[in-house]
């Protein structure tokens, strides 16, 4: 059974830095595509970056472009998504998605249940 | 950039009646490559579609989708209680930049 399990979100204040992780489980992991996604609250869903099986190509959203960088670790099954230069718009829950291929597009056949990140001061 | 914008914001509908969600490009999607989800309260987004008009894993015969170039659509041929949501459609042919549209909510009339 496929599971994406997140953490590292909370309250952080503008300007500060937070580090998103996503476990992944039950599948080859460095053969598929990973992806955040976040949702601002009541809001609908809004991709925030994507990454190819061996980190060779790498996509982000003009929001969050030179304030996130994606990452993964193949040999620990995870993904991350390191965030500085927090903005009160960055507040979301943040969701690891699974692409069904290995470049870094395409769509998502998994979901993680998402970690909240709130800005604030 | 491509935008989707999905039609109309909120369907209002009976069980066992027919829905029909529209979702339109800003420009052409290569390959249809455009997926739809399901999202309900609480709970991360569901593949329904994929590819325009591929049934993802598990996904009952009543969802299909269609569509081409700027224009697609899902459509729910008889409600069922579980079905009322939010949809979001979603293109993947612009790499990498992956878009959503702003959903469509269905709700119990």
């Amino acid at each position: 059974e496929v599971q994406l399990v997140e953490s590292g979100g909370g309250l952080v204040q503008p300007g500060r830095s937070l580090r998103l992780s996503c476990a992944a489980s039950g599948f080859t992991f460095d053969d598929y595509a990973m992806h955040w996604v976040r949702q601002a609250p009541g809001k609908g869903l809004e991709w925030v970056s994507g990454i190819s099986w061996n980190s060779g190509s790498i996509g982000y959203a003009d929001s969050v472009k030179g304030r996130f960088t994606i990452s993964r670790d193949n040999a620990k099954n995870s993904l991350y998504l390191q965030m500085n230069s927090l903005r009160a718009e960055d507040t979301a829950l943040y969701y690891c998605a699974k692409n069904p291929y290995y470049g870094a597009t395409g769509y998502f056949d998994y979901w993680g249940q998402g970690t909240l990140v709130t800005v604030s001061s | 950039e491509i935008v989707l914008t999905q039609s109309p914001g909120t369907l209002s509908l009976s069980p066992g009646e027919r829905a029909t969600l529209s979702c339109r490009a800003s420009q052409s999607v290569s390959s249809s490559y455009l997926a739809w989800y399901q999202q309900k309260p609480g709970q991360a987004p569901r593949l329904l579609i994929y590819g325009a008009s591929s049934r993802a894993t598990g996904i009952p015969d009543r969802f299909s989708g269609s569509g081409s170039g700027t224009d697609f659509t899902l459509t729910i041929s008889r409600l069922e209680p579980e079905d009322f949501a939010v949809y979001y459609c979603q293109q993947y042919g612009s790499s990498p930049k992956l878009t959503f549209g702003g959903g469509t909510k269905v709700e119990i009339k």
